[in-house]
């Protein structure tokens, strides 16, 4: 069955604090791996789409890589307006995307 | 990217009672996505709309609980039939996967059933 598991559930950071958070896939025929982010009360907004090992995109302080496994968002020197919900998720057969539930990530001054 | 307007952003219904919730996007799009998201919870993928075809179902969602209409390729709604409190969650729909953007998501209703 395919899954998306992303850890840790929640973060804390002191600004300017840099981490990674993880997202671990098993999606069959994946084609491509997307990470949103989601503030409170609104949709999911579009960050990065891997497709393949070895893939990097970069995006202000964000940076999200992808391995045969897994995938990670680096945050460098984040800062409190990037507190939000990061979410994964893998796109398999028939355009279906399977999410992970997130990280809540809070980055306090 | 495409502009999703979602509405109604919230809604406080009774049980045993049925909400249509209605998506509009600035272009035209052929497939159209509706989300539930519980509280807590990942996105979990109700239906797959397109234009002139019944929608596709995921396991565990059936259409007479959730209808889906999509009149053209611009408009779809979902239907939440018979609510009692576990529909309690954020809807959404989406379109895509765009080139350099993915897949875009309307802001959501948040449904709470009393």
């Amino acid at each position: 069955e395919d899954q998306v598991t992303q850890s840790p559930e929640a973060l804390r950071l002191q600004e300017g604090e840099s981490s990674s958070l993880n997202c671990s896939y098993t999606v069959s025929g994946l084609r491509g791996l997307f990470w949103y982010r989601q503030d409170p009360g609104k949709g999911p907004e579009f960050l990065f789409t891997l497709y393949s090992a070895g893939e990097e995109k970069e995006k202000e302080r964000l940076k999200a890589t992808l391995t045969k496994k897994e995938s990670f968002l680096h945050i460098t020197a984040p800062k409190p307006e990037d507190s939000a919900t990061y979410l994964c998720a893998g796109e398999g057969e028939g355009d279906k995307l399977i999410f992970g539930t997130g990280t809540r990530l809070q980055v306090f001054p | 990217s495409a502009v999703i307007s979602q509405k109604p952003s919230r809604d406080i219904c009774q049980r045993g009672t049925s909400l249509t919730i209605q998506c509009q996007v600035d272009s035209q799009v052929t497939m159209m996505f509706w989300y539930r998201q519980q509280p807590g919870q990942s996105l979990t993928l109700i239906a797959t709309a397109n234009q002139g075809s019944e929608a596709t179902y995921e396991s565990g969602f059936v259409i007479d609980k959730f209808p889906i209409s999509r009149p053209n390729l611009t408009f779809s709604t979902l239907t939440v039939s018979n609510m009692s409190p576990e529909d309690s969650s954020i809807y959404l729909c989406s379109v895509g996967p765009g080139f350099n953007y993915g897949y875009t998501f309307g802001s959501g209703t948040r449904l709470t059933v009393v």
